[in-house]
């Protein structure tokens, strides 16, 4: 089965600093897509950034990038130039051929001023 | 990006009440739906998935008669929690599959904050 493993609950940055969060799936496919989610206090779930596992590039969205390492499972989110919008939970998915979203379970990332 | 709306946002409801909540896609056809289920502080978990015309397909673990999923139409979903008790209790998000998209596009809504009393 699939499994999405967040191992950091919580992470503080500094505003204008930049931070990583950590995300580590498993999976016996070959053809699969990963993404990253913002969940603000409103709770509506907003897509940050999305990587196909065929493509061997690292996803990049203007701050936003990832650090796809397909062999090693790992599927890591910079944020660079932290801003205090960027408070929120983070949710790292997986999804296959199924349409179904595996998600982790989240890091609360706390912007400081 | 396409919409996806859900109605109500928040309900309150009696303890072995019945409650129904809508989700629409707004402005693409939705082949397939999906439900999820969010407590405090706790990720997504998903709870069925809906396709239209056909049965939902509940994931383990989750009542199929408690929680009763109709997508009749292409741009509509409906989740009924049936006899509902405190402990269903819980934050429900769907999402919506555009086919037309892409292979990875899905929508959420914005969620419905269920109480039970």
């Amino acid at each position: 089965a699939q499994t999405v493993t967040q191992s950091q609950p919580e992470m503080s940055v500094q505003e204008a600093e930049t931070v990583t969060l950590s995300c580590t799936y498993d999976t016996s496919e070959s053809d699969y897509y990963l993404f990253w989610y913002k969940q603000p206090p409103s709770r509506q779930m907003i897509l940050v950034i999305r990587q196909e596992a065929y493509k061997q590039q690292n996803a990049t969205e203007n701050r936003f990038s990832v650090n796809f390492q397909k062999a090693a499972k790992s599927f890591s989110l910079k944020i660079s130039d932290s801003q205090l919008g960027d408070a929120a939970m983070y949710f790292c998915a997986y999804r296959a051929g199924t349409y179904k979203y595996i998600f982790g379970t989240g890091t609360r990332l706390k912007v400081l001023a | 990006g396409a919409v996806v709306s859900q109605h109500p946002s928040r309900v309150i409801c009696k303890s072995g009440t019945s409650v129904k909540i809508e989700c629409r896609s707004l402005d693409f056809q939705a082949t397939t739906m999906f439900w999820y289920r969010q407590f405090p502080k706790q990720s997504l978990m998903l709870m069925a998935t809906s396709n239209e015309g056909s049965k939902a397909t509940y994931e383990q673990g989750v009542e199929k008669d408690k929680f009763l999923i109709n997508h009749a139409s292409l741009t509509l979903s409906t989740l009924t929690v049936t006899s509902a008790h405190p402990e269903d209790s819980s934050f429900y998000i769907c999402s919506a599959r555009d086919p037309v998209a892409g292979a990875y596009e899905q929508y959420f809504g914005p969620g419905t904050r269920l109480t039970v009393t």
